[in-house]
């Protein structure tokens, strides 16, 4: 998607292992959220940053943990990875805290914990 | 706890024919109602929001009926194309702290229009 962007898109990592995802934005704004995508779950906030160094915790926290120390980049670090935390992973970013301007999401990160 | 709850969970429509989702909420303090759409492999990508003070929102094909006293939105797709085979999340937004809006996310509905 255009002026955001997620690495690794595939992951297969083993448990107790730390693993970091990377989101990457060019558009400038200032935030940006984490969530991951679950079946019969629907969209999850992980995290949230709104701003260099600012970051909050969302509705699934327990287990994450997240770095923001330029405005373009928003990394995702599961300490110590388990079973759990296999899903698809979504980076979001917006220019506003209000949600109407829409959030534009990055592709996704699918991660695998075998 | 899910605040909002998206139904049906999939949908199968025919080419032209009109999709309904309907999507109920219980927080009064939800005062935005986006609407995404998800292909395959990609991002969400909002498609119509509305506010509570209005009761009908018309862009294109894409309709958002709300019913504020009932707590109820839903989204309507006219004249269904294969196209629009995707999955469709509600959602609800509602003041959290430090002047952030906490989005809350339906389940999502996967849509098949077939020919």
């Amino acid at each position: 998607d255009a002026g955001i962007t997620q690495s690794p898109r595939h992951k297969v990592t083993e448990t107790g292992t730390p693993v970091t995802l990377r989101c990457h934005q060019t558009e400038n704004h200032r935030y940006m959220y984490w969530y991951r995508q679950d079946p019969g779950h629907g969209l999850r906030l992980i995290h949230y940053s709104y701003g260099v160094k600012d970051t909050d915790k969302g509705e699934v926290s327990d287990g994450y943990s997240v770095s923001r120390s330029k405005t373009e980049d928003f990394l995702l670090t599961l300490e110590s990875a388990t079973s759990s935390q296999t899903s698809v992973y979504f980076c979001a970013i917006s220019e506003s805290p209000g949600a109407e301007y829409g959030y534009t999401f990055g592709s996704g990160t699918r991660l695998t914990v075998v | 706890q899910q605040q909002v709850k998206q139904s049906p969970q999939s949908l199968i429509v025919q080419k032209g024919g009109i999709s309904i989702i309907n999507c109920a909420y219980e927080n009064t303090a939800f005062d935005y109602f986006p609407w995404y759409q998800q292909f395959p492999g990609k991002g969400p990508a909002l498609l119509i929001a509305i506010r509570p003070d209005v009761s009908e929102k018309k862009e294109g094909r894409f309709t958002i009926s709300f019913n504020k006293s009932a707590k109820q939105f839903s989204l309507h797709i006219m004249d269904s194309q294969p196209g629009d085979s995707a999955t469709y999340f509600c959602a609800a937004s509602a003041p959290w702290s430090g002047g952030y809006q906490k989005v809350t996310f339906g389940t999502g509905t996967k849509l098949q229009v077939i020919p």
